[in-house]
């Protein structure tokens, strides 16, 4: 079965130093990535996502992954963080071999303080 | 384009009352989901759709159930209403049949069981 773990239910930072929101998964076949933010009171909205090839994915607003095969990781970053960052993080990952089904991890929220 | 529209917003429901949530998308989309966000935890599928007529059931489907007789909407129906059901609900649509589409979301319906 495809799981995501997502270890941190809370990040902090301050405004301008880089961030990191990690995430690790497990599948059987060959794994799809996605990353997606919530802001308050909406629904969630794609960043970016790792299907094949470069290990960098570049996203939306700044935001980068690093696919990892060895440690089973993907990991979101970005360089400078923003106050507008915080929001309510998660990774999804979908198994190759089984089929439609995307599976979330609990969700890490990141706090931009100024 | 509004995207993937849903209603209404919230929900205060009795206990074995009955009620349908609504979701429209006007993408042409031919996957739709619907999922359910507990406090503290990820998404969890309840049930999908890979096209007009064609329904499965997700991770936690017991006391839901679907149709989808267009392309463009999706409702999910509680009959019974427990608290346990007690959640936000959000529906999402993805394009095509390839698994490496991002979904796209709904702001979510806020349902409370009392």
């Amino acid at each position: 079965a495809q799981s995501v773990a997502q270890p941190e239910d809370q990040v902090n930072v301050a405004e301008g130093n880089p961030l990191t929101v990690k995430c690790t998964y497990s599948v059987s076949g060959n794994p799809y990535l996605f990353w997606y933010v919530q802001y308050p009171n909406r629904g969630l909205q794609f960043l970016l996502k790792y299907i094949t090839g470069d290990n960098l994915v570049k996203g939306s607003y700044g935001f980068e992954a690093e696919f990892n095969k060895s440690q089973t990781s993907f990991h979101l970053k970005k360089p400078s963080a923003l106050v507008s960052d915080s929001a309510l993080y998660f990774c999804a990952v979908r198994d190759g071999n089984a089929g439609n089904m995307l599976t979330f991890g609990g969700g890490t929220r990141l706090m931009v303080k100024p | 384009n509004a995207g993937v529209t849903q209603t209404p917003k919230f929900r205060i429901l009795k206990i074995g009352q009955s009620m349908t949530l609504q979701c429209t998308q006007d993408m042409n989309h031919n996957y739709m989901y619907w999922y359910r966000q507990d406090p503290g935890m990820g998404l969890k599928l309840i049930y999908y759709s890979v096209g007009a007529g064609i329904t499965d059931k997700g991770e936690v489907p017991n006391g839901y159930n679907v149709s989808r007789s267009t392309t463009e909407d999706f409702p999910l129906r509680l009959e019974l209403a427990a608290p346990s059901q007690t959640s936000v609900y959000f529906c999402a649509s993805s394009y095509g049949g390839s698994r490496y589409n991002e979904q796209f979301f709904g702001p979510g319906t806020r349902l409370t069981v009392l």
